[in-house]
């Protein structure tokens, strides 16, 4: 079982068209994190948001942590083919004050069309 | 700054030999943490060190190895390989806790 779950596994969309993609455990994490991956590269971190309900803005990019930081989502505004990528979120536990390692979700596939 | 540098970025290896890849972190980072990346099974979790202690470790077999040294570089080594362990392995270096992860380019291991 995936502890953390994302969808969709793939998207295609239109240049200019929004999106939103969803990272959804039943764990609580201290901590989350939104990666992005192009092919033959490691994977670049984007934001990392700690707080329940918080929400951080990247450019055209909207990143929320849900109030029971459980989930998280990643809006994008007006998708540009530049944006194609390997979308992964990744998640810590707490561990009686430690930090657990980084778990990983599988990725959405996003492809953006011109 | 320079970022985390992994080495090679390609191998290709015989079933049954042996590998180790390694890697250096961004100076200054003492965490580095390796996962396995699959097209069916995403990143795994492999390990993390913190100043030369394994302070996490994933579920692999005891094939998959690996150690920092003083400097904060480290290597994974794999022994026995099989066709299965033919993957991306990936090595990221944080500053903390807290902090977010830096990964390097990767090694792409073949195992035929």
């Amino acid at each position: 079982t995936q502890l953390l779950e994302q969808s969709p596994q793939f998207l295609s969309i239109q240049e200019g068209e929004n999106l939103t993609v969803y990272c959804n455990s039943s764990s609580v994490f201290s901590s989350l994190q939104w990666y992005r991956q192009e092919p033959g590269e490691g994977p670049v971190l984007l934001v990392t948001v700690v707080t329940g309900g918080e929400v951080k803005k990247l450019k055209r990019l909207t990143f929320q942590f849900g109030d029971a930081r459980k989930d998280s989502s990643l809006h994008i505004t007006a998708a540009q083919p530049g944006d194609t990528g390997l979308y992964l979120c990744a998640g810590k536990k707490n561990y009686g004050g430690s930090q657990g390692n980084l778990i990983f979700g599988k990725g959405t596939k996003l492809s953006v069309k011109p | 700054k320079a970022g985390v540098t992994q080495t090679p970025r390609y191998l290709i290896k015989t079933r049954g030999q042996q590998v180790t890849l390694s890697c250096s972190p961004i100076s200054g980072h003492r965490s580095v943490s390796w996962y396995q990346q699959t097209p069916g099974q995403g990143l795994q979790f492999l390990f993390e060190y913190f100043s030369e202690t394994q302070r996490n470790k994933g579920n692999f077999p005891g094939r998959f190895s690996g150690r920092q040294f003083s400097n904060s570089r480290s290597e994974m080594n794999v022994s026995t390989l099989e066709l299965g362990d033919s993957a991306l392995y990936l090595c990221a270096s944080s500053f903390g806790d807290i902090y977010g992860y830096t990964f390097g380019s990767g090694t792409r291991l073949t195992v035929v």
